[in-house]
């Protein structure tokens, strides 16, 4: 089944402790990306990659960090997660950028993240 | 930014009502969108109108765009509890940058039976 996995679902964690979210697509996608939800703010897009090796930042990169080592794996990592980056985030992939905004863009089923 | 914006923000219909959410956006568009969510999922694409397009029909959504207001409404007729969900527009910004899509902040839709 062609599909976006995120894990961890939930996640509670402490200021300052390290994480990692993972995020991987069996579709062999070139474009993928992560957004952030947040209530009244919609979903903003945090970083985004074009293809292996070729990532950069989204509106709201601070605090965060990703990788694209692999076609199908794109984490994305808080070194020091705070109380601000409590949201829940997406992953989504596509064929490509251009497909991705003409309406071929799948979407991970989320990760709530507390940080405390 | 070219952020969509929906109104209203929460709409809470009887089973069998229609439905309707207005989304308004800033700047000019290739296709405007309509995603999904359901509480605490991933977003769910169901239908996309291109800027050459006024209306839209799949099976019970029609998607209107006028893009002379720049709104586009999204009806959902006979409506059913299952349909609850937050749903969102979104804008097709790839001309503009590195975002493919610009999402609005959603309409809370609430079906009760």
């Amino acid at each position: 089944e062609a599909q976006v996995t995120q894990n961890p679902r939930y996640l509670i964690t402490v200021t300052g402790k390290k994480l990692t979210v993972t995020c991987s697509q069996n579709m062999n996608h070139e474009y993928m990306s992560w957004y952030r939800q947040d209530p009244g703010l919609g979903l903003r897009q945090i970083y985004y990659s074009m293809n292996v090796e070729v990532t950069d930042k989204g509106d709201v990169p601070e605090g965060y960090k990703v990788s694209r080592k692999e076609k199908r794996n794109f984490p994305l990592i808080l070194e020091s997660p705070s109380p601000n980056q409590t949201s829940l985030y997406f992953c989504a992939s596509s064929l490509s950028f251009w497909l991705a905004g003409s309406g071929e863009q799948f979407f991970g089923p989320g990760t709530r993240l507390t940080v405390l | 930014s070219q952020q969509g914006e929906e109104d209203p923000q929460a709409l809470s219909i009887q089973e069998g009502e229609n439905a309707t959410m207005n989304c308004s956006y800033k700047t000019s568009i290739n296709n405007l969108q309509w995603y999904r969510q359901n509480s605490g999922r991933g977003l769910v694409h169901l239908i996309l109108i291109r800027s050459n397009e006024r209306e839209k029909h799949s099976g019970r959504l029609r998607v209107t765009l006028d893009t002379s207001k720049k709104s586009s409404s999204l009806l959902i007729t006979a409506s059913r509890a299952a349909d609850t969900a937050s749903y969102f527009c979104a804008t097709d910004a790839t001309r503009a940058g590195n975002t493919p899509l610009v999402f609005g902040k959603g309409t809370r839709l609430s079906v009760i039976a």
